[in-house]
């Protein structure tokens, strides 16, 4: 497997601008989450799927952040419309299914994707 | 108190050192725990996963402190290659769905 694949890998756009990331997770596995990290305030979750259905999205910043999962091979972040503090490298990470008791649970993680606002 | 806190660092130590980070996580319900190793601009990647008896890969080691809600790494042996940004991760049930929470990470410089 290619792992999980993200595009685009950098994004410059001018604040207004509508940006679309994508995510491609590891086929098979269950879980899809969506995180932003910026020096500041690390590695924060802003949504995650399970089934291709979204499960807590209280990381959501603001309304203009929306994530979609159509199906289980793709999903989504837009941000509409975008401004220069949105700028950060947003990753996207699948996982296996895992229940009460499983020890490991392992997040593969997408090379990211670097968004410049200016 | 933040859910995962780290110190930051950076640690600077030369080749050969032990070096040795903390974490503290704030809900007593967490039930698994990680380390997650990030090089300079590229994605986490599992390290190693922390059991309650502590355990060993190779030149880590990692325990855990479930009273004291403390996490540590322990390196041996510093390479120049160990040199990468290391984060915490907790793993929490709520409600039948599991969160990852991830620490800000403690930078580590080996040098030569």
């Amino acid at each position: 497997d290619a792992g999980v694949i993200q595009s685009p890998r950098h994004e410059v756009t001018e604040m207004g601008q509508e940006v679309t990331l994508r995510c491609k997770p590891i086929s098979g596995h269950d879980y899809l989450f969506w995180y932003r990290q910026t020096m500041m305030r690390g590695l924060e979750l802003l949504i995650y799927f399970n089934n291709n259905v979204p499960i807590d999205d209280s990381g959501m910043p603001e309304d203009r952040f929306s994530a979609k999962m159509p199906n289980a091979s793709f999903s989504t972040l837009k941000i509409q419309p975008s401004e220069p503090r949105d700028s950060a490298v947003y990753f996207c990470a699948s996982s296996l299914a895992w229940g009460q008791g499983t020890r490991t649970a392992e997040a593969f993680f997408g090379q990211g994707t670097r968004l410049t606002v200016v | 108190r933040k859910e995962v806190e780290q110190d930051p660092g950076p640690f600077n130590v030369p080749e050969g050192a032990t070096v040795a980070f903390n974490c503290t996580y704030s809900n007593s319900a967490s039930q698994s725990f990680f380390w997650y190793r990030q090089d300079c601009r590229k994605e986490p990647k599992l390290l190693m996963s922390v059991y309650s008896s502590g355990n060993e890969d190779g030149r880590f080691t990692a325990q855990l402190n479930r009273a004291s809600q403390y996490i540590s790494l322990l390196i041996r042996d510093s390479k120049l290659s160990d040199s990468a940004t290391y984060l915490c991760v907790v793993n929490t049930m709520n409600s039948g769905y599991s969160t990852l929470t991830f620490g800000k990470g403690t930078m580590l410089l080996v040098s030569p």
